[in-house]
């Protein structure tokens, strides 16, 4: 089944740029989106289709996806960004056609 | 705006059966498709299944094939989730979430109900 790998933690400075990879095999491929978790809350798509942001979604959340890492990178990073991070794909090559979530990335500001 | 609430969740002994429900207001429900996403406590997201606008196309994680039907009820905006043969490992808050043209994103999210099955 396809796996998709993300490191368990970030951390970053208040103002600076944070980096969240997600690597998986041929993943520029497929279409990536991503999810950001805050502490008891729902998750909230933050990017789709690699790059596009959903409405509300600040500027400052970027995506980009090639070869076998996918990316999303949030700059100028707010107290408020700090959460989970999730990347998500669908593999078309699975019986049932699923949906693979990456582990997720805890971001700390 | 998009809004969708989860209900049935609660304690259940294992074996037991449970059916979770998700109302949903704000969009042309019937138009989009759904899906069941859990989380087991402090674990990640796991997709459990998705079922489209017309329930012409349902499919199904891995860890619930066979064990667990998705299906809705259009005139009511109501997804439902039924759980069978549970185990302690389905433990998890279960959110429902759309999907415009699936298989895509997950746009929205309900804030989710949590199953536990414990004896």
């Amino acid at each position: 089944s396809y796996v998709l790998t993300q490191p368990p933690s970030v951390s970053v400075a208040p103002g600076q740029t944070a980096r969240i990879t997600c690597g998986g095999n041929n993943i520029g491929s497929k279409s990536v989106h991503w999810y950001q978790q805050k502490p008891g809350q729902a998750p909230v798509l933050v990017v789709y289709d690699d790059k596009d942001r959903p409405s509300g979604i600040p500027e400052r959340f970027s995506g980009s996806n090639s070869g076998n890492t996918a990316t999303l990178t949030i700059s100028r990073v707010e107290v408020g960004d700090e959460a989970d991070y999730y990347c998500q794909v669908w593999d078309s090559s699975s019986d049932h056609g699923g949906c693979v979530f990456g582990g997720g990335t805890k971001v700390t500001v | 705006q998009v809004q969708l609430v989860e209900s049935g969740g609660g304690v259940v002994q294992p074996g037991r059966s449970l059916r979770l429900s998700c109302t949903a207001s704000g969009f042309t429900f019937s138009s989009y498709g759904m899906h069941w996403v859990r989380q087991a406590p402090g674990k990640g997201l796991e997709w459990v299944a998705l079922i489209s606008h017309d329930e012409s196309n349902k499919s199904y994680g891995d860890s619930v094939k066979g064990r667990f039907t998705i299906s809705r009820d259009n005139s009511k905006n109501t997804l439902y989730l039924q759980m069978n043969s549970l185990r302690a490992d389905d433990t998890a808050v279960y959110y429902c979430a759309t999907d415009e043209v699936p298989p895509g994103p997950f746009d929205h999210w309900g804030q989710g109900t949590l199953v536990t099955v414990s004896s």
